[in-house]
């Protein structure tokens, strides 16, 4: 079974629709992240969370919200889908090492169409 | 503030090609390093990675060192297969600090 789990795999909706995609973990790890990838422009932090009660904004936080439910899941929402987050998502997971970052290890990533 | 430049793609090159991806770094301080992989419809996975200056980190034929003299980070492989098709994103991890960045990812094709 895969560590990082992402829901669904792929998700078409109309502008104005609220959404939310989901993340779960079996590593163990404290740190989860949400990326957005779009062609040329590399991947984009949108929020992070180092554990349940810690929630940081990304570089591109604006029209999305997230939620950590417990330590293995991570949720991000867009309140009001735009065709502009047409893109690949991806939920990540991290462990801290000695005050510094190891390795991310991702999901398979979500595929949105906002149509 | 810290960031990574790579080389621009895409990138095509005849199997058993020798392949070079290179890779620039800005930060504060030593970073470490990483190269990820990304298969067609697949999430990003580590390819190697290095932790501090002149370490060489290797998986799978693919090498990189980390040079803080040129703030360089370049991605080789000697002889690449069509299964090395891919899109390869450099990385960064500040020794201080809370984010992790990424490469705008170098798309490569190798032809049979």
């Amino acid at each position: 079974d895969a560590d990082v789990t992402q829901t669904p795999r792929n998700r078409i909706t109309k502008t104005g629709k609220r959404i939310m995609l989901e993340c779960s973990q079996t590593k163990g790890h404290d740190r989860m992240y949400w990326y957005r990838q779009d062609p040329g422009l590399g991947l984009r932090l949108i929020y992070y969370s180092f554990d349940v009660k810690d929630i940081n904004k990304g570089e591109i936080s604006d029209g999305y919200s997230v939620s950590r439910q417990a330590q293995a899941k991570f949720s991000l929402s867009l309140e009001s889908a735009i065709p502009n987050q047409t893109a690949l998502y991806f939920c990540a997971t991290s462990v801290a090492s000695g005050g510094t970052y190891n390795e991310q290890f991702f999901g398979p990533g979500t595929r949105l169409t906002v149509l | 503030g810290d960031s990574v430049t790579q080389m621009e793609g895409p990138v095509t090159l005849s199997e058993e090609a020798f392949l070079t991806i290179n890779c620039t770094y800005t930060a504060t301080g030593y970073p470490s390093l990483f190269w990820y992989v990304q298969y067609p419809g697949e999430g990003l996975q580590l390819l190697l990675k290095a932790t501090k200056a002149d370490d060489k980190g290797s998986n799978k034929g693919f090498e990189a060192t980390y040079r803080k003299e040129t703030t360089s980070f370049h991605l080789e492989k000697g002889s690449v297969q069509v299964s090395d098709s891919a899109v390869y994103f450099c990385a960064l991890s500040p020794k201080t600090g809370n984010q992790f960045y990424f490469g705008t990812g170098t798309s490569l094709t190798v032809i049979p």
